[in-house]
């Protein structure tokens, strides 16, 4: 069965560094991959997905993953973060045998500092 | 302006009670989704749902149930079966629930609390 892995629970990070956030699953079949971010006490955000074709994606707030398939990796990235990134982020997961299923890795949370 | 609502924001139970979450979307989607969020974990699926009058149990059911019966709601009832039922409940929906790409889109939560 497919897992998720988000090994760093917590990230500090001083503004305006860059920072990786990573992502590692199991399966290497067919997979749609997905970060999304909650900030406190709210529901959760699409960043960015990987569906199909380039494996750099672009997502919103300057955020961008890089789809890796023979490291089975989908790492979030930014080049400079700010304050207000300060928030939990997810990585999911889901394949051609979990059809709608999202599975989700434990969060890492990322904590931007002045 | 489309979206998911949810209510209340808290909640909190007595032992031995059952309470109901509400989830409404007026984004016309077919699937809806029930998540539990605990500290330091992931989100486990309890129940979903790809049509009306129509449902599956996820991951965690045990403790809980659901009911369909109108495409923009989706109730979850905690039934005072669940033994440990404090934490975040995340109500999602998709466009149809049927393809691994879709996006699932995500309610503001409820926090629900044992007295």
């Amino acid at each position: 069965a497919q897992s998720v892995t988000q090994l760093d629970s917590q990230v500090p990070v001083f503004e305006e560094a860059p920072v990786e956030l990573r992502c590692n699953y199991s399966s290497s079949v067919s997979v749609y991959l997905f970060w999304y971010v909650q900030y406190p006490n709210q529901g959760l955000q699409l960043l960015l997905k990987y569906l199909s074709g380039s494996t750099l994606v672009k997502g919103i707030n300057g955020f961008e993953a890089e789809f890796n398939k023979s490291q089975t990796s989908f790492h979030l990235r930014k080049p400079s973060v700010h304050i207000s990134d300060t928030a939990e982020y997810f990585c999911a997961v889901s394949d051609r045998d979990s059809s709608y299923k999202l599975i989700f890795g434990s969060g890492t949370r990322l904590l931007v500092r002045p | 302006d489309g979206g998911i609502t949810q209510s209340p924001k808290y909640l909190f139970r007595k032992e031995g009670q059952n309470v109901t979450l509400s989830c409404e979307q007026n984004l016309n989607h077919d699937a809806m989704y029930w998540y539990r969020q605990d500290p330091g974990q992931g989100l486990r699926l309890i129940y979903y749902s790809q049509i009306v009058n129509d449902f599956q149990k996820g991951d965690i059911a045990e403790g809980y149930s659901v009911s369909r019966e109108k495409k923009e709601s989706f109730p979850l009832t905690v039934t005072s079966a669940q033994k440990n039922p404090t934490a975040f409940y995340l109500c999602a929906s998709s466009i149809q629930g049927t393809g691994s790409q879709e996006t699932q889109y995500f309610g503001p939560g409820t926090r629900l609390l044992v007295l």
